[in-house]
């Protein structure tokens, strides 16, 4: 079984500053690591997953998440965020095999101000 | 790709009604999967198909919910004798492939209130 900690549970930003969304995971076997985004009133959208190679991966929208090992860890990041941005963010985590399904954190719901 | 499509949007019912909510896959997605999305919390997992045949279910499935998928496209939950812990958001997904790597799709959600 595995589980996925998102530490915060809100992240209040102001537009054009950076932000970090943290995720760490637990499992006893290898897992592919998603990142989606859920703006107001919408279904779920994925943003990047690590499945494996460059642990560096980014999204079309300027996100990036590093996949580190070591630490369990797989942050989301963003250089600049912008007002759109306001959204819940899940962090999730699925087996690499086997019978199994997505296993999702808490949420962190970053606030852009203006 | 249309998207994954689920109806009705919303339901509110009394207590102890049954319920049931349909789920429409992206076209040629063999995957189906159903979450419940209650509020402070990421979803968890209900139960998924591979075509037509139901291979998990979660011990948050009490006897009272039943998933079908019978012809291996849309899919529909039903939940008899509503609690109001059932309230909550149930969202369906698919994927493409056997290989857990690949994407899960969403759709919008069913959010139910019992009341």
């Amino acid at each position: 079984a595995q589980s996925v900690t998102q530490l915060d549970s809100q992240v209040p930003v102001f537009e054009e500053a950076p932000v970090e969304l943290r995720c760490n995971y637990s499992s006893s076997v290898s897992v592919y690591l998603f990142w989606y985004v859920q703006y107001p009133n919408q279904g779920l959208q994925l943003l990047l997953k690590y499945l494996s190679g460059s642990t560096l991966v980014e999204s079309i929208n300027g996100f990036e998440a590093e996949f580190n090992k070591s630490q369990t860890s797989f942050h989301l990041r963003k250089p600049s965020v912008h007002i759109s941005d306001t959204a819940e963010y899940f962090c999730a985590a699925i087996p690499t095999s086997g019978y199994s399904t997505l296993t999702f954190g808490k949420g962190t719901m970053l606030l852009v101000s203006p | 790709d249309t998207g994954v499509s689920q109806n009705p949007r919303h339901k509110i019912t009394k207590r102890g009604q049954n319920v049931t909510f349909r789920c429409d896959p992206i076209s040629e997605h063999n995957r189906l999967y159903w979450y419940r999305q209650t509020l402070g919390q990421g979803p968890e997992f209900l139960t998924y198909f591979q075509n037509e045949a139901q291979l998990e279910k979660s011990r948050l499935l009490s006897d009272r919910f039943s998933a079908e998928r019978p012809k291996g496209s849309f899919s529909t939950l039903e939940i008899q004798r509503t609690e109001q812990g059932d309230s909550a958001m149930y969202l369906c997904a698919s994927s493409l492939g056997d290989s857990t790597s690949e994407t899960q799709y969403f759709g919008p959600g069913t959010r139910l209130l019992v009341l």
